[in-house]
């Protein structure tokens, strides 16, 4: 039972235009919900976060918005640049479970 | 500022061998938890502690066995190494109490079975 899914695996933008990751969860119990940028070979990068209570957060170029009656929440990346090229993955938590997407391989053409 | 440090970052052994990693988080961090990736596939969970407590279990082999110490370092134990073993394995931690707790992850430690 996947509780978390990202049912892109592969995104596609070009320099500078928006990059939009989307994430649908199946768990009400989730109240708090990350995304994660990660390289070959790393570990997962925190990126943003949001809760529950809020249906936006900004951080610079990343915004998360967050639609909890479709169990769903997107991330916006603008203006999209080379380095965003990564797998993103999003998380959800709750009760101290921390469940991932499979994850988008996000690639930023010049 | 600290972040979570995982140790060794590479580790080669053969099959049925014993092989230990251990994870140090962020300090003031009481939840620490352990993560599986292998080639291709998404992260796997594999474990979690609250203050030195299995506080979660995941698809962790019978294998395996891990535990958190009282400087709230951990450990995970892996014996009988098979070559499906191989894989990154990275560990995340926490301060927990409440919503919206920030989870950082560690570089991780790369285990290859030969």
């Amino acid at each position: 039972d996947q509780q978390v899914k990202q049912n892109s695996p592969s995104l596609s933008v070009q320099e500078g235009r928006i990059s939009i990751l989307n994430c649908d969860y199946t768990n009400s119990m989730f109240d708090y919900f990350l995304w994660y940028k990660k390289y070959p070979a790393e570990g997962p990068t925190f990126l943003i976060s949001i809760s529950s209570i809020k249906d936006k957060n900004e951080d610079g170029r990343f915004t998360v918005f967050l639609n909890k009656s479709a169990k769903h929440l997107s991330l916006h990346i603008v203006p999209s640049q080379p380095g965003d090229s990564a797998v993103y993955f999003c998380a959800s938590e709750g009760a101290q479970k921390l469940v991932f997407g499979q994850g988008t391989r996000l690639t930023i053409n010049p | 500022a600290a972040g979570v440090i995982q140790s060794p970052r590479h580790l080669i052994k053969e099959k049925r061998e014993t092989a230990t990693l251990k994870c140090y988080p962020i300090p003031r961090h009481d939840t620490v938890y352990w993560y599986q990736q292998g080639p291709g596939q998404d992260p796997q969970f594999l474990i979690s502690f609250y203050e030195k407590m299995q506080s979660d279990k995941g698809s962790i082999p019978d294998r395996f066995s891990a535990q958190q110490f009282s400087d709230y370092h951990s450990e995970l134990n892996m014996s009988s190494l098979e070559l499906g073993d191989s894989a990154l394995y990275f560990c995340a931690s926490s301060l927990a109490g409440g919503v919206g707790n920030t989870i950082y992850f560690g570089e991780g430690s790369w285990l290859t079975v030969v």
